[in-house]
C-alpha cells in the first residue's frame, strides 16, 4: 500500500478547473511531485518542489500544499490534459521514496 | 540533450534473477545532486519506487522489496545496473528508469525529471 493517497479517478468539463490531491503524513515536511503519464508513454514530470513547472509544461499547472494534502491544479483543462497523474514524495523516514495510487483525469 | 533507455530481458522463468540496465547520456553521475532511479509499472497499475543510485553511491531500495535489490553504478560507461533476485509473476511490469535531478542546493526540491521510455517484463515458465 502506498503512503500518499490519492483518488482513483477525478472528470472535468473541458475549460474548467479541477484540483487532485495527494494526502500524506510525509507531505507536511516534503513537497510532492506531480507525473503525468498518457496511456503507453513514460510519465512526465509536470511540478516540482514548492510550485514549480519544468520548461515546456504549459502554466494552467499549478500545485500548492496544506498540513499532509498536496494538490495539482489545471485551471482550464484541456482535452489533452486527459491522463494519469501521480504524486511522488519522500516517505515518512525521509530515506525512501514513495509515488501515491494515482488519479486518472477525464475532460468531458 | 538528456536520454535515458533501459535494456534487459523480456521475458524471466519465475525464480530467476533479473538483469536491467539503463544506459544514459547528457549528464553525468558523478555531479552532486544527481541521482538515477528505477520504478515499475505493472499492466494497469500504479508507479512503484524500487531503487536509487546517488551520485555519492548513496543506494536507497523500497522496504518491501529491498532484499530482493541490488542497484550499481558505473560512471565510466554512464550506466545503472538493477539487479532483482527470485522473480515471480506478481513482477510482471514495464520498469522505468529515471533520473533525480535536485532542483535546490539542498536537495529539498527533487524529482525524476526525465525517464527512459521502459521496457516491459514478462515472467513465465
Amino acid at each position: 500500500s502506498s503512503e500518499l493517497t490519492q483518488d482513483p479517478a477525478v472528470s472535468v468539463a473541458s475549460g474548467q478547473t479541477v484540483r487532485i490531491t495527494c494526502q500524506g503524513d510525509s507531505l507536511r515536511n516534503y513537497y510532492a511531485n506531480w507525473y503525468q503519464q498518457k496511456p503507453g508513454q513514460a510519465p512526465v514530470l509536470v511540478i516540482y518542489g514548492k510550485n514549480n513547472r519544468p520548461s515546456g509544461i504549459p502554466d494552467r499547472f499549478s500545485a500548492s500544499s496544506s498540513g499532509n494534502t498536496a494538490s495539482l491544479t489545471i485551471t482550464g483543462a484541456q482535452a489533452e490534459d486527459e491522463a494519469d497523474y501521480y504524486c511522488h514524495s519522500r516517505d515518512s523516514s525521509a530515506s525512501h521514496l514513495v509515488f501515491g495510487g494515482g488519479t486518472r483525469l477525464t475532460v468531458l | 540533450q538528456i536520454t535515458l533507455k533501459e535494456s534487459g530481458p523480456t521475458l524471466v522463468k519465475p525464480t530467476q534473477t533479473l538483469t536491467l540496465s539503463c544506459t544514459f547520456s547528457g549528464f553525468s553521475l558523478r555531479t552532486r545532486g544527481v541521482g538515477v532511479g528505477w520504478i515499475r509499472q505493472p499492466p494497469g497499475k500504479a508507479l512503484e519506487w524500487l531503487a536509487l543510485i546517488y551520485w555519492d553511491d548513496d543506494k536507497r531500495y523500497s522496504p518491501s522489496l529491498r532484499s530482493r535489490l541490488t542497484i550499481t553504478k558505473d560512471t565510466s560507461k554512464n550506466q545503472v545496473v538493477l539487479t532483482m533476485t527470485n522473480m515471480g509473476p506478481v513482477d510482471r511490469a514495464t520498469y522505468y528508469c529515471a533520473r533525480l535531478y535536485y532542483f535546490d542546493s539542498g536537495g529539498h526540491s527533487r524529482a525524476f525529471d526525465i525517464w527512459g521510455q521502459g521496457t516491459m517484463l514478462t515472467v513465465s515458465s
